[in-house]
């Protein structure tokens, strides 16, 4: 019944290594977003995709690349992991109206060693 | 760019006291303005939004939201605090430049706290 799941709940992993993170929503939204929740709780958006097209790619490192296979499907996968990218990452998604609220997934704690 | 202002980094209230928690946002254009929700180890859970229309929003849990376009202001409401209303609360406001994918702009956050 979870709207919007991710998976996994907590990643724990060393500087350099690869990881990714999957989301998957059932409400039918066409739209996808992911957000980097830092230490301090401030949110920020990262990327976000409509009908499985980048639409908006803030100040990202190249090492962080979204991939969408479908609408329901959006993940992130990161490379090259580095200290500074520990975090709680969320999955959002949206019907594509400006007035639509977004659901949130419950977040991904990334810890880098 | 448009941003939202949380002045508060906390605020204590009484068990069964009104409680506001304060948003000031700077936009170009009309506001899309959001409240949301945070319960320790959650996700953001959406309480209520300003599109267009009256003022006052009412919203989940008991919850409401004035909307001052003067002020610019969009504070969050409830007559009654319970002690479950206890968590973090982000305001933020629609991004306008993806079209209908736009992100959501948040203030830093205000953690609710509701004494016995």
């Amino acid at each position: 019944d979870t709207a919007v799941s991710q998976t996994p709940k907590y990643l724990v992993t060393q500087m350099g290594n690869d990881k990714s993170i999957k989301c998957e929503q059932n409400l039918g939204h066409d739209t996808m977003y992911w957000y980097k929740q830092d230490s301090k709780k401030f949110l920020k958006i990262m990327f976000s995709y409509n009908n499985k097209e980048l639409i908006i790619n803030e100040t990202v490192p190249n090492r962080f690349s979204p991939k969408s296979p479908d609408k329901a499907h959006l993940n992130l996968h990161i490379n090259s992991l580095e200290l500074g990218d520990s975090a709680v990452y969320f999955c959002a998604s949206s019907q594509g109206q400006r007035d639509q609220p977004q659901h949130f997934g419950d977040g991904t704690r990334l810890s880098i060693l | 760019a448009q941003s939202v202002a949380q002045p508060e980094d906390q605020v204590n209230v009484a068990e069964g006291n009104p409680l506001t928690v304060k948003c000031t946002y700077s936009v170009s254009g009309n506001p899309y303005l959001f409240w949301y929700v945070q319960y320790p180890n959650r996700g953001l859970q959406f309480l209520l939004k300003y599109i267009t229309g009256d003022n006052l929003v009412k919203g989940s849990y008991g919850f409401e939201a004035e909307f001052n376009k003067s002020q610019t202001s969009f504070h969050l409401k409830k007559p009654s605090a319970l002690v479950s209303d206890s968590a973090l609360y982000f305001c933020a406001v629609r991004d306008l430049r993806g079209g209908g994918a736009d992100g959501l702009t948040f203030g830093k956050g205000t953690h609710l706290i509701i004494q016995p």
